[in-house]
């Protein structure tokens, strides 16, 4: 299996903040990288798929960048409906595998 | 508007089968391209796949739960179902149920919390 991990594993930060989180795959996955944000209690929703498209609906301050084995989510300008827990998932061979997740809370 | 809903017990004994139903409205399962996929998550921890149907029929089953799973669909009912045999306090977690395109999950149901234990 392709093991994903996820840096940091949780973070605080303030309203207004640039917030950035990292993702690296075991092995080449190419662009086949999504992100999903998930709240307390809540089903995780995509953001971004295919490492840098933006999933419909998902807020404009969202993007993703990296190919082969490190990605990036960055946030532009943190909001309060924005804390919650980041997951990675490749989707490049099967079984699909996800990070173990970061939290962003607030400072 | 797509959405699904898994039912089932919320509480299974040691040993016995885990058994859960996805209701998906606003589209057909039969539709090509999509994956109906089950996917869990542990208490407090990550997310794992279980695997998923495609519209053919066709399945992908976890090679770390193979031996005990199986997923089927009902067209009729519009309905996916999960079958986990032999099911141990390690398998409590919440269920998902979720369609896929390609791998990445653009619609989940909402989850269903399934305790083992005695």
């Amino acid at each position: 299996d392709i093991q994903m991990t996820q840096s940091p594993s949780s973070l605080s930060a303030s309203v207004g903040d640039r917030v950035t989180i990292t993702c690296r795959a075991s092995q080449s996955i190419s662009s086949y990288l999504n992100w999903y944000q998930q709240k307390p209690g809540k089903a995780p929703k995509l953001l971004i798929y295919s490492a840098s498209s933006l999933q419909s609906g998902a807020p404009s301050r969202f993007s993703g960048s990296g190919s082969g084995t490190e990605f990036t989510l960055t946030i532009s300008s943190l909001q309060p409906e924005d804390f919650a827990t980041y997951y990675c998932q490749q989707s490049f061979t099967m079984p699909f595998t996800f990070g173990p997740g970061t939290k962003v809370d607030i400072k | 508007q797509v959405q699904l809903l898994e039912s089932g017990p919320g509480l299974v004994k040691p040993s016995q089968t885990l058994s859960l139903t996805c209701t998906v409205s606003g589209d057909t399962i039969n539709m090509g391209g999509y994956l109906w996929s089950w996917i869990r998550q542990l208490p407090g921890k990550g997310l794992e796949w279980i695997g998923h149907i495609y519209y053919s029929g066709d399945t992908y089953y976890n090679p770390s739960l193979k031996s005990r799973i199986a997923i089927s669909k009902d067209t009729s009912k519009s309905q996916i179902s999960l079958r986990l045999t032999s099911v141990t306090a390690a398998d409590t977690a919440v269920y998902f149920c979720a369609r896929g395109q390609t791998g990445n999950v653009d619609h989940w149901g909402q989850g269903t919390l399934v305790t083992v234990s005695s």
